[in-house]
């Protein structure tokens, strides 16, 4: 199977929290990342986590970490329109090289 | 401080044909990556250059590819004789040490 995954679809209305999940096999990640992806434009880093703590909060972004479990989540409180895009968990690899998951779309309704 | 640039941002050519894609790291940063992504799928890591040498490149598909960073400034990324698989969006990404990596908006290469 794929070293990250990620469900391909999800679709919340606004003002509802999101949560994103992402499973990975591969334990000896030093940092575990969120990019964003918007229609047209490039990879935004939206958050990150250090593998040696569970969670990290940063305004209406909460990530979990569960590392026994190799399970990372990013919730969005109260999403917004502009919360659309796709969402790309990540890890990196000790070579300095980051792997990917296949993007979860985020489709907000109003 | 400018960003991690890529050019151009669409390319559209024919299978067969050649096209190169540039990338210009954030200034200072020694650590250059190469990543796609093709057809809707995880983006994957193509390879990374520590100043103008070739650190991995463990991720080119074949050797239809070609990567160079003279100078160990900008980056380019060849592709030739281009086919229909090879049509996704080619990011790039740069850091130093202890850095994230930042990535660029990505060139959308379409072979038709």
């Amino acid at each position: 199977g794929e070293d990250v995954e990620q469900s391909l679809f999800l679709s919340v209305r606004e003002g509802d929290s999101s949560v994103i999940n992402c499973t990975y096999t591969d334990s000896s990640s030093t940092y575990l990342y969120w990019y964003k992806q918007e229609p047209g434009a490039g990879l935004q880093l939206l958050t990150y986590i250090f593998s040696n703590m569970d969670m990290k909060q940063d305004q209406r972004l909460t990530v979990l970490l569960n590392k026994k479990d190799k399970h990372l989540s990013l919730r969005i409180a109260d999403t917004q329109t502009g919360d659309s895009a796709i969402y790309f968990c990540a890890h990196d690899t000790g070579r300095r090289a980051l792997t990917f998951g296949s993007g979860t779309r985020l489709q907000v309704q109003p | 401080e400018a960003g991690v640039t890529q050019f151009p941002s669409h390319s559209v050519i024919e299978k067969g044909q050649t096209v190169t894609l540039r990338c210009d790291p954030i200034s200072g940063h020694d650590n250059l990556y190469w990543y796609r992504r093709v057809m809707g799928k995880e983006i994957k890591f193509l390879l990374h250059f520590v100043k103008e040498s070739k650190q991995d490149e463990s991720g080119m598909p074949n050797n239809r590819f070609l990567a160079e960073r003279t100078g160990g400034t900008y980056s380019t990324l060849k592709v030739q004789p281009a086919e229909l698989e090879d049509s996704g969006v080619y990011f790039c990404a740069s850091s130093s040490p202890g850095s994230q990596i930042i990535f660029g908006p990505g060139t959308r290469l379409t072979v038709t």
